[in-house]
């Protein structure tokens, strides 16, 4: 079955410090890892995916993901956080494999607190 | 088209009455979903349609749920004799015909059963 894991319900960093968000998945054939951010009472915004390709993928705002293929994980991470970076985040996946199933599993959130 | 909007942004609605949510999404995207999320929780799938063609619905999708998407463009979300249980936000998303491309979503109704 179709997995996503965010092993951290939250996560606290000071202004200025590199943070980690951390994402495990487990799914059948090649992933499709997706992050997104949502801020409160918002919908969902997407930051970032990889497909294939280079394992460190840059999305919006500074971040950045790194796959990994043998530790099944798809880590957010930004080198320098900000007090406006301080949201809910989201891992999720699809499978390359299984037809029309286009569900995205999604995990169950990390909330990120940026201290000034 | 700036990306997708759902209608209404709040309802507050008592037990037992009926509501009515709809989702616009992006012109150019075959590809609509519905999503639920609660509290401290990510979003749950509920349904999705590829043009007008409902593809898939969840098993949380009670009968007192349903979902149209009549031309293809777009969709409308109705809760019958809506339940306390029913209070969450709802999201609709929308996506290309593609398996790798990201969904974008609206900004959520959030319903309020009282």
């Amino acid at each position: 079955a179709q997995s996503v894991a965010q092993p951290e319900d939250q996560v606290n960093v000071a202004e200025g410090n590199p943070l980690t968000v951390k994402c495990t998945y487990s799914v059948s054939g090649n992933p499709y890892l997706f992050w997104y951010v949502q801020y409160p009472n918002r919908g969902l915004q997407f930051l970032l995916k990889y497909i294939t390709g280079d394992n460190l993928v840059k999305g919006s705002y500074g971040f950045e993901a790194e796959f990994n293929k043998s530790q099944t994980s798809f880590h957010l991470k930004k080198p320098s956080a900000l007090v406006s970076d301080s949201a809910l985040y989201f891992c999720a996946v699809r499978a390359s494999q299984g037809g029309n199933n286009r569900k995205l599993i999604w995990g169950l959130g990390t909330s990120l607190a940026v201290n000034p | 088209d700036t990306g997708v909007s759902q209608d209404p942004r709040h309802k507050i609605t008592k037990r037992g009455q009926n509501v009515t949510f709809r989702c616009d999404p992006i012109s150019e995207h075959n590809r609509l979903y519905w999503y639920r999320q609660t509290l401290g929780q990510g979003p749950e799938f509920l349904t999705y349609f590829q043009n007008e063609a409902q593809l898939e619905k969840s098993r949380l999708l009670s009968d007192r749920f349903s979902a149209e998407r009549p031309k293809g463009s777009f969709s409308t979300l109705e809760i019958q004799r809506t339940e306390q249980g029913d209070s969450a936000m709802y999201l609709c998303a929308s996506s290309e015909d593609s398996i790798n491309t990201e969904a974008f979503f609206g900004q959520g109704t959030r319903l309020t059963v009282v």
